[in-house]
């Protein structure tokens, strides 16, 4: 089956700009999750999403982020303004239902400068 | 909510030689216990994971151990081989109730297996 896709792969913006990215799950699969990996550490929770429905968003910073997954299959994360701190990976995940394995994307690498 | 902690942060070893990571977990509802490998510019992949209900799984050269009890697990890599070497991640699900299946990861070792 093919893996969770992810686009851009690298993106370098400054600070106060404003950037998207995107994600297309494994096919079938239910959840998905957005992680933010920052230099040396391992993935931190974003946003859950169970179908077109947010199961958590407890860890966003949502005076900054956004995520949507219309119709229940890909998504978008956003942030608008961006900081130097949000420079780090942001991984794409998903699974078939919210007890099964989570597969992961290769991520987005993204430097504020 | 759950804190995992993982030792050490980096592993070098012979080829041939074993290979042990360890982690705590703080939760003791946590009952899902994976490892993911995550290889340079790649996203984490999942090599072996372990359930409560089990004190071990093994998987060829890869065996998991879990002690509920200590609240600990770790990863042990038998005859390593160079491409072993990565970041090796633990992580423990995270207890958010039912119908939310979260992770909670550690901050990963960087294994290097030395040819």
């Amino acid at each position: 089956e093919a893996g969770v896709a992810q686009s851009p792969r690298y993106k370098i913006i400054e600070k106060r700009q404003s950037v998207a990215f995107w994600c297309n799950p494994i096919s079938g699969h239910a959840t998905l999750y957005w992680y933010q990996q920052i230099l040396g550490q391992g993935p931190k929770l974003l946003i859950q999403f169970q179908n077109n429905g947010v199961v958590d968003d407890s860890q966003l910073p949502k005076d900054r982020f956004s995520a949507e997954r219309l119709k229940g299959v890909d998504s978008t994360l956003k942030i608008q303004p961006a900081k130097l701190e949000d420079s780090a990976v942001y991984l794409c995940a998903s699974s078939r239902n919210d007890r099964s394995p989570l597969h992961f994307g290769n991520g987005t690498r993204l430097t504020v400068t | 909510g759950e804190n995992v902690e993982q030792h050490p942060s980096t592993l070098s070893v012979q080829e041939g030689d074993s290979a042990v990571i360890k982690c705590t977990y703080s939760d003791s509802a946590s009952n899902y216990f994976p490892w993911y490998k995550q290889e340079l510019g790649k996203g984490p992949q999942l090599i072996i994971d372990i359930r409560s209900n089990v004190g071990e799984k093994k998987d060829q050269r890869i065996a998991v151990t879990l002690n509920k009890t200590a609240k600990h697990f770790s990863l042990h890599i038998t005859e390593t081989q160079p491409e072993d070497s990565a970041v090796y991640f633990c992580a423990a699900e995270g207890g958010k109730g039912a119908g939310s299946y979260q992770l909670t990861f550690g901050k990963g070792t960087k294994l290097s297996v030395i040819p």
